[in-house]
C-alpha cells in the first residue's frame, strides 16, 4: 500500500462546476500538506499548501486537512478549462525532522469542458 | 528567465547505454532534487542535494549516480539503461527556510525513452 492514495480519473466536469479533489495517507507524521497542478508536458507547480489540520482558502482554491481522518482535500469554485490538469497532492513530515522530503499522491486529472 | 532547466528535454537511447541529464537552477537554491515519474505520473523523489551534500538517498540502483558541481547544478548519470528506466525525470531545487516548509520549483522534465 502506497503511503499516499489519490484517484488518478480522469475528473470531468462542465465549466463552473465545484471540483472536488481528494487523497488519503497513512503515515501520521505528516505535517505539511500541499497540492501541486502539472500541465501536460510541464513540471509540477506548487499551488497551495497547509500546515497541520484546517482550512486555507486562496481565490477559487480551498485546501482542507482532516489529520483525523487522514484525509486532505482541494476545492475549485467556478472551475475553468484552465484548470485542466493533473493535480497532485504531496505531503512532507516537515523540516524540523531532516530535510524536506515529499511524498506524493499518484495525481488526478482534471478535465473541465467549455 | 527559466528558474529551473534541464537539458536535454527528450532523450531516446537504446538499452545498455550511459546518459546523463544535467539541471541548472538561477535561484540562488541550495537545495537540490531528481524525481522520476512514470507512465502512470508517479512522482518519486530520487536524490536530494544540499549545498552539494547528498542528503537523500532513495533506494535507487547503483546504476544511477547524481553529482553536484555546485550548488546550482546536479546532475544524473545512468549506466547501462534498462527499458524500465523510461520515465520522465524531473529536477527540483528549494531554499531550507529557518522555519516551515520549503517551496521546491520543478523544471520542465527529461523525456528518457529506452528502446
Amino acid at each position: 500500500q502506497k503511503e499516499v492514495e489519490q484517484d488518478p480519473g480522469p475528473l470531468s466536469v462542465p465549466e463552473g462546476a465545484i471540483v472536488s479533489l481528494n487523497c488519503t495517507y497513512s503515515n501520521s507524521a505528516f505535517q505539511y500538506f500541499m497540492w501541486y497542478r502539472q500541465y501536460s508536458r510541464k513540471g509540477p507547480e506548487l499551488l497551495m499548501y497547509t500546515y497541520s489540520s484546517g482550512n486555507k482558502e486562496d481565490g477559487r482554491f480551498t485546501a482542507q486537512v482532516d489529520k483525523s481522518s487522514k484525509y486532505i482535500s482541494l476545492f475549485i469554485r467556478d472551475s475553468q478549462p484552465s484548470d485542466s490538469a493533473t493535480y497532485l497532492c504531496a505531503m512532507s513530515a516537515g523540516p524540523n525532522t531532516g530535510f524536506q522530503k515529499l511524498v506524493f499522491g499518484t495525481g488526478t486529472r482534471l478535465l473541465v469542458s467549455p | 528567465d527559466t528558474a529551473v532547466s534541464q537539458t536535454p528535454k527528450y532523450l531516446v537511447t537504446q538499452m545498455g547505454n550511459d546518459k546523463s541529464i544535467k539541471c541548472e537552477q538561477n535561484l540562488g537554491h541550495d537545495t537540490m532534487y531528481w524525481y522520476k515519474q512514470d507512465s502512470k505520473k508517479f512522482l518519486k523523489i530520487m536524490f536530494s542535494y544540499n549545498n552539494k551534500e547528498l542528503i537523500i538517498n532513495e533506494t535507487v540502483p547503483n546504476r544511477f549516480s547524481p553529482k553536484s558541481p555546485d550548488k546550482a547544478h546536479l546532475n544524473l548519470h545512468i549506466n547501462s539503461l534498462e527499458l524500465g528506466d523510461s520515465a520522465v525525470y524531473f529536477c527540483a531545487s528549494s531554499q531550507r527556510p529557518s522555519g516551515g516548509l520549503d517551496t521546491q520549483y520543478f523544471g520542465p522534465g527529461t523525456r528518457l525513452t529506452v528502446l
